[in-house]
């Protein structure tokens, strides 16, 4: 079974600074991929970005990229100039894949507040 | 395309009832999963389907059933309620194998 560790349950950052949230995962997959998602408070899932695990290449995303070390099982997302907008619950998500469809695995969150 | 959608928003339960939530999608998604969300956690997998008549057990399927007779729909029905059955219930889906999921807006269920 796959295990999503984030271990920062609550972060905080002034506006326009960047902020880096950890997560790391346990699997004996080689075939995976990884999530953050996003979650205001009006509950929504919000997908934030992806990664590929056979791709070396961090993803980006406008303001947002990861530090994805395979060997180590990190998958950390860096927040550039925050906005009060990214104040949310952020969730890291491992997937994998059997004949019965896909399947996500959620860490517990990290509370960030974007702070004016 | 409205997407994943779910009803009801808000339900509330005596200890057991039995109910059926509701997802549907309108993007052609072969791949539909359950999730539940309890206070200050992350979502935990339920159910989930890669297709009509095809579906397996997620992390917490003990007191769900689901079935997929269409690819639009996947309700996730509730035998007997239980007050540990309360939580926030998201639909997801995505259109192909290890592709992005997308979320429907929740249920939320309280069972006294």
């Amino acid at each position: 079974a796959q295990t999503v560790t984030q271990s920062q349950p609550e972060m905080s950052v002034q506006e326009a600074e960047t902020v880096t949230l950890s997560c790391t995962y346990d699997t004996s997959e080689n075939n995976y991929y990884l999530f953050w998602y996003k979650q205001p408070p009006s509950r929504q899932m919000i997908l934030v970005i992806r990664q590929e695990a056979y791709k070396q290449q961090n993803a980006t995303e406008n303001r947002f990229s990861v530090n994805f070390q395979k060997a180590a099982k990190s998958f950390s997302l860096k927040i550039s100039d925050s906005q009060l907008g990214d104040t949310a619950m952020y969730f890291c998500a491992f997937m994998k894949h059997n004949n019965a469809g896909n399947m996500l695995t959620f860490g517990g969150g990290t509370r960030l507040m974007v702070k004016p | 395309n409205a997407g994943v959608t779910q009803t009801p928003k808000f339900q509330v339960l005596k200890t057991g009832q039995s109910m059926t939530l509701q997802c549907a999608q309108d993007m052609n998604h072969e791949y539909m999963s359950w999730y539940r969300q309890d206070p200050g956690m992350g979502l935990r997998l339920i159910h989930y389907s890669v297709g009509a008549g095809i579906t397996d057990q997620g992390e917490v399927p003990n007191g769900y059933n689901v079935s997929r007779s269409t690819t639009e729909d996947f309700p996730l029905r509730l035998l007997s309620a239980a007050p540990s059955q309360t939580s926030v219930y998201f639909c997801a889906s995505s259109w192909g194998a290890m592709e992005t999921q997308y979320f429907g807006p929740g249920t939320r269920l309280l069972v006294l």
